[in-house]
């Protein structure tokens, strides 16, 4: 089964301030790589993601992520963000074609206005 | 249209009782699943059908039965509920595409 470790419990920033968040996978073939965000309440909802081609991917809100194969990396960006950016945010990945989806531990991320 | 459904939203209810969670999907997906999401916001899948047939049978205890009638349902039946099951329990339905839609959740509170 995939691991998936998300380096950032909690991230705490300013409206304003950039965020990345780091997601590294354990598999070393090919995989299909998400980015979900559940704002407080809610479901999870997809980011973006990345299957093959351009290893920047541009997602929903602002948002990006960048595949680094050699790091078994997919970070997730975002320049500028907002005090509705406030969510928890998990990475998962999975093998092309697996029914499983593995999910990292999640970020919370509190962006004070 | 509401994608992935699930009722109801909350449910409460005493330690011991019997209770199900329903969920449907209008995108016409063939493989659906359930996850636990645990008061540390940890996902954690527990089941998954395809075409009504079980794919994926993670280390959850019996008392938790799924159900696919068809493949636009997937219930989740719990007997002799205990306070460990306290969570939100997500429906999701997978496209072709490996993405995975997830269902509002419903969050189990027991007494």
């Amino acid at each position: 089964a995939q691991s998936v470790s998300q380096h950032n419990h909690h991230v705490i920033l300013s409206e304003a301030a950039s965020l990345e968040l780091g997601c590294n996978y354990s598999y070393g073939g090919t995989v299909n790589l998400f980015w979900y965000v559940q704002y407080p309440g809610q479901h999870l909802q997809l980011l973006l993601k990345y299957f093959s081609g351009d290893p920047l991917v541009k997602g929903i809100k602002g948002f990006e992520a960048e595949f680094i194969k050699s790091k078994f990396s997919f970070n997730l960006r975002k320049p500028s963000v907002q005090w509705s950016d406030t969510a928890e945010y998990f990475c998962a990945v999975t093998m092309p074609n697996d029914y499983k989806l593995s999910f990292g531990a999640g970020t919370t991320v509190t962006v004070r206005a | 249209d509401t994608a992935v459904s699930q009722t109801p939203k909350y449910l409460v209810t005493q330690m011991g009782n019997d209770k199900s969670i329903k969920c449907e999907q209008n995108l016409g997906h063939d493989t659906m699943y359930w996850y636990k999401q645990d008061s540390k916001k940890f996902l954690k899948i527990m089941f998954s059908y395809n075409n009504k047939e079980l794919i994926i049978n993670e280390t959850v205890p019996n008392r938790f039965s799924p159900k696919s009638p068809d493949k636009a349902h997937l219930n989740l039946h719990i007997n002799s509920l205990e306070l460990g099951d306290s969570a939100v329990y997500f429906c999701a339905s997978r496209a072709s595409t490996d993405t995975q839609y997830f269902g509002p959740g419903t969050r189990l509170t027991v007494l």
